[in-house]
């Protein structure tokens, strides 16, 4: 069985500061997507990487897959209350048309004012 | 910017009940899923529907469930016979083309009683 394990799970920081969050598994995926998923609402695409080693930036949040294709990581600078959510790392071992994702646990992000 | 339409938003049912979920997907993709979240787990995968078939399925969607598309726009989710422990929130999700992302709904709260 696939698993993605995200720590870490809960997260609280202060406005301005730095954070990452990790995805980490045992399996290969083809790509690994992050998503913010807000309360009542479905989970909302960030970003997919799909290369071993790919960067990915988007403003002040970072993402990088790793060279193996196992693992991710997130990075968000100065960090604002607007980053405030669940993020959740998913990854996709078929890719093409079946988009079986295989979601992490999620971690919870609070970023106080 | 089109979007996933899913109704009801919450859906309370008696356990033994049927019931159906419907997904309006964005009106020229091609392929559709549901997942489900049970409260404070991972967003899970059910089914994958694609060409008018079931394209794969997990071990979740059993003989109780049923995927259907009856027209050009709805594509639904019914479960013949509710127990407890199918109470969760239900994402459908369509994508345009094999390497296009997700586009996930809000849900459907089910809670079953």
């Amino acid at each position: 069985t696939q698993l993605l394990e995200q720590s870490p799970q809960f997260l609280s920081i202060q406005e301005g500061e730095n954070l990452t969050v990790y995805c980490n598994s045992s399996s290969v995926f083809s790509s690994l997507q992050w998503y913010r998923q807000e309360p009542g609402e479905g989970p909302v695409l960030l970003v997919t990487v799909v290369t071993g080693g790919e960067v990915k930036k988007l403003k002040r949040l970072t993402f990088q897959f790793g060279d193996a294709r196992k693992d991710s990581s997130l990075h968000i600078t100065a960090a604002q209350p607007g980053d405030t959510g669940l993020y959740l790392c998913a990854g996709d071992n078929y890719g093409g048309s079946q988009g079986n994702l295989i979601f992490g646990k999620g971690t919870k992000l609070s970023v106080k004012p | 910017e089109p979007e996933v339409t899913q109704t009801p938003s919450h859906q309370v049912t008696q356990m033994g009940q049927e019931v159906i979920l419907r997904c309006v997907p964005i009106s020229n993709h091609l392929y559709f899923y549901w997942y489900r979240q049970i409260l404070g787990q991972k967003v899970e995968f059910l089914v994958s529907f694609y060409n008018n078939e079931i394209s794969e399925k997990s071990e979740i969607f059993d003989d109780q469930f049923s995927v259907e598309r009856p027209d050009g726009s709805n594509f639904t989710l019914k479960i013949r016979s509710t127990k407890l422990e199918d109470s969760a929130m239900y994402f459908c999700a369509s994508k345009g083309t094999d390497n296009s992302p997700l586009h996930f709904g809000n849900g459907t709260r089910l809670t079953v009683t």
